[in-house]
Formats: C-alpha cells, sequence, structure tokens
C-alpha cells in the first residue's frame, strides 16, 4: 500500500482564495482524521470521520474551513476564504478499527499551506 | 476528559549515551498510550504503543516505553541515541473505556543528539 496520500504537498495562495486540500487514506481504513500543525499550537485535531461519517468537528475553527468524505477513499478540506494565519502543516491520517479500537493512525505528508 | 503533557520543550543527549523523553497523562479509563516520531517535512511515524500486559513496550528503531500506572507516565527511552534519532516526539493517549475514538496528542518533544 502506498499510505495516506495527500495533495498538494505545498499550497501558496493570497488571502480571500479558496482552499482544497485532498487526501487518499490507506484502503480498508475506517477513520479519517484531519489535523494542523504550527508552531504556537502544536498539532490540532479538525475534524474525523468514521465510515464516511463526520463524527466530531469540534476542533474546525470557524466556518470558513469545512471537510467532506464522499467515499471511503477520498477526503478534502476545504478553507474558504484562506486568511493568513491559516498558514500551518495540514496532516491527514486514517486507522482502521480491525483487530481492536487500539490501533495506530497512519499519516500522510502533509501539506504545506502559505497564506499571502 | 484526556490529556497528555510533555513537560520538555527540548532534550539534548550526547550520541552513545541513554536517551528519555517524558510524558504523563491523564484519562478516566484504561489508556492507550503511543509514541510517535517526526523527522522534518514528514508526517508522524508510530512508533511503540501500550494497551495492556507488559509495563515495558518495546519499538521501533531500537526505542522502548515504560507504562507507570502510578506515576500516569510513558516516558520513551534508548539505551545509546544515535545522531539520527534527532527529530520531534509526540506522545499521544486514548481513553480505551470511551471506544477509543479520539487521540489526544502532547505538545511534541524535539530530542536534538549531539555527535
Amino acid at each position: 500500500d502506498a499510505g495516506v496520500i495527500q495533495s498538494p504537498r505545498h499550497e501558496v495562495t493570497e488571502m480571500g482564495q479558496e482552499v482544497t486540500l485532498r487526501c487518499k487514506p490507506i484502503s480498508g481504513h475506517d477513520y479519517l482524521f484531519w489535523y494542523r500543525q504550527t508552531m504556537m499550537r502544536g498539532l490540532e485535531l479538525l475534524i474525523y470521520f468514521n465510515n464516511n461519517v463526520p463524527i466530531d468537528d469540534s476542533g474546525m475553527p470557524e466556518d470558513r474551513f469545512s471537510a467532506k468524505m464522499p467515499n471511503a477513499s477520498f477526503s478534502t478540506l476545504k478553507i474558504q476564504p484562506s486568511e493568513p494565519r491559516d498558514s500551518a502543516v495540514y496532516f491527514c491520517a486514517s486507522r482502521t478499527v480491525a483487530g481492536g479500537y487500539y490501533n495506530e493512525q497512519f499519516f500522510g505528508p502533509g501539506t504545506r499551506l502559505t497564506v499571502l | 476528559a484526556q490529556s497528555v503533557a510533555q513537560p520538555e520543550d527540548q532534550v539534548n543527549v550526547a550520541e552513545g549515551n541513554p536517551l528519555t523523553v517524558k510524558c504523563t497523562y491523564s484519562v478516566s479509563g484504561n489508556p492507550y498510550l503511543f509514541w510517535y516520531v517526526q523527522y522534518p517535512n514528514r508526517g508522524l511515524q508510530f512508533l511503540l504503543k501500550y494497551i495492556t500486559g507488559d509495563n515495558l513496550v518495546k519499538g521501533s528503531y531500537g526505542f522502548e516505553a515504560e507504562f507507570n500506572k502510578s506515576q500516569t507516565s510513558f516516558h520513551l527511552k534508548k539505551p545509546s541515541a544515535l545522531v539520527s534519532d534527532s527529530a520531534l516526539y509526540f506522545c499521544a493517549v486514548r481513553d480505551g473505556n470511551t471506544g477509543g475514538f479520539k487521540t489526544i496528542f502532547g505538545a511534541g518533544t524535539r530530542l536534538f543528539v549531539k555527535a
């Protein structure tokens, strides 16, 4: 398996533009997580899905952020409109519960977002 | 509520010396505990986990961690550090009694191994 795939790896955009980040989880994984990492705030959980259904979006900073998972192999995180304070590295991770609820998460390489 | 603390922002150690990266946790039920490592410009990678059983857990790259229930700690250790171990290390906890839906990550500890 290729692991968790994220695209793009780097994104530079101007304030006010729409940004869409993409994630392909590991095949067969039941859970998908979106995280944001910054120097100031560390690693923050934004939202997670179970079997394509959003379970907890309490970490989404504001209404400008939205996430979807239309099928088991694809998820998007959208920011509209983007602001400079959204600049961060965004990680997608997936996990399976096969064998137990104590399985680890597998992280993608991240998308480094810079909003000018 | 679950929480995890990594009291040191940075740990410095000489190559060949033993290293310890500290972690304490708080959960209401039985803890599932994890260590992840992040190398520059990479995603987090799983190192090891404690679920139940033996308090000493062995993981990847020669790392191990000791679960201490009375001290609610799960410190990461390695007998002999390598320069290539220099990275950012995250401790994480999940409450096993709630079905393990959400994992809480610590702030991370940067390990610097000097040659």
